[in-house]
């Protein structure tokens, strides 16, 4: 079984439209939750961390469930420049930096 | 100031050759990362270094992959010798003591090795 496991899409939505995704972990000692972002073609870039209680950045939120081993991604007001895969990310000790990836949702953002 | 740096960027080779892929972190930078990213699989970490010591190198598929860190501002992943399977972007991805709390890991553009 994969540690991290995520839909791969491709969610394709239009613009302004709201969209959630969902990545599961399997190792329940896990610790440490990100959103990374990765363009066609480019290295992925650090989106946000996650926290148990959710937290918001500008049209983005991320949740944490531990009891049911789930992070979630909401993007609200897609704007076309969304267009991107969206990795889930997890560390297995607090303060660690060696990240496990998923495999990364892909969304498209249409005009 | 200059990102990851790797090269080459892009590699295309025959099976049964070495394939030496190299890296240089961001400057003050005391960890660094080789990931390999394919489709099926995503981004796998295969080793990673501290103060240019491997800590775990439990991610390398097997013998024939090996990476060295021989200083602060360098380092290689070698396959030798490729097969097709090896076929993928590798990126190098560095990072600091005082970042560890943010998950915030620094990507090179990657190399795309292809092994035909």
């Amino acid at each position: 079984r994969k540690e991290v496991e995520q839909d791969p899409g491709p969610f394709n939505v239009p613009e302004g439209a709201t969209v959630a995704f969902n990545c599961t972990y399997s190792n329940s000692a896990s610790q440490s939750f990100f959103w990374y972002r990765q363009d066609c073609r480019k290295e992925p870039k650090l989106l946000m961390s996650v926290y148990s209680s959710g937290n918001e950045d500008g049209r983005f939120t991320a949740q944490l469930n531990r009891a049911s081993q789930y992070i979630s991604l909401l993007i609200r007001d897609s704007k076309l420049s969304d267009s991107a895969t969206y990795l889930c990310v997890l560390t297995h000790q607090t303060g660690a930096n060696n990240l496990f990836f998923g495999t990364g949702t892909r969304l498209t953002v249409i005009p | 100031d200059a990102g990851v740096i790797q090269s080459p960027r892009h590699e295309v080779t025959e099976m049964g050759q070495e394939v030496t892929l190299r890296c240089k972190p961001i400057s003050g930078h005391d960890y660094l990362f080789w990931y390999r990213q394919t489709m099926m699989r995503g981004l796998e970490l295969l080793i990673y270094f501290n103060n240019n010591v491997p800590i775990d190198d439990s991610g390398m598929p097997e013998d024939r992959f090996s990476a060295k860190m021989p200083n602060a501002s360098f380092s290689t992943l070698k396959i030798q010798p490729s097969e097709p399977r090896d076929s993928a972007v590798y990126f190098c991805a560095s990072s600091w003591t005082g970042a560890k709390n943010t998950g915030e890991l620094f990507f090179g553009e990657g190399s795309r090795l292809t092994v035909l």
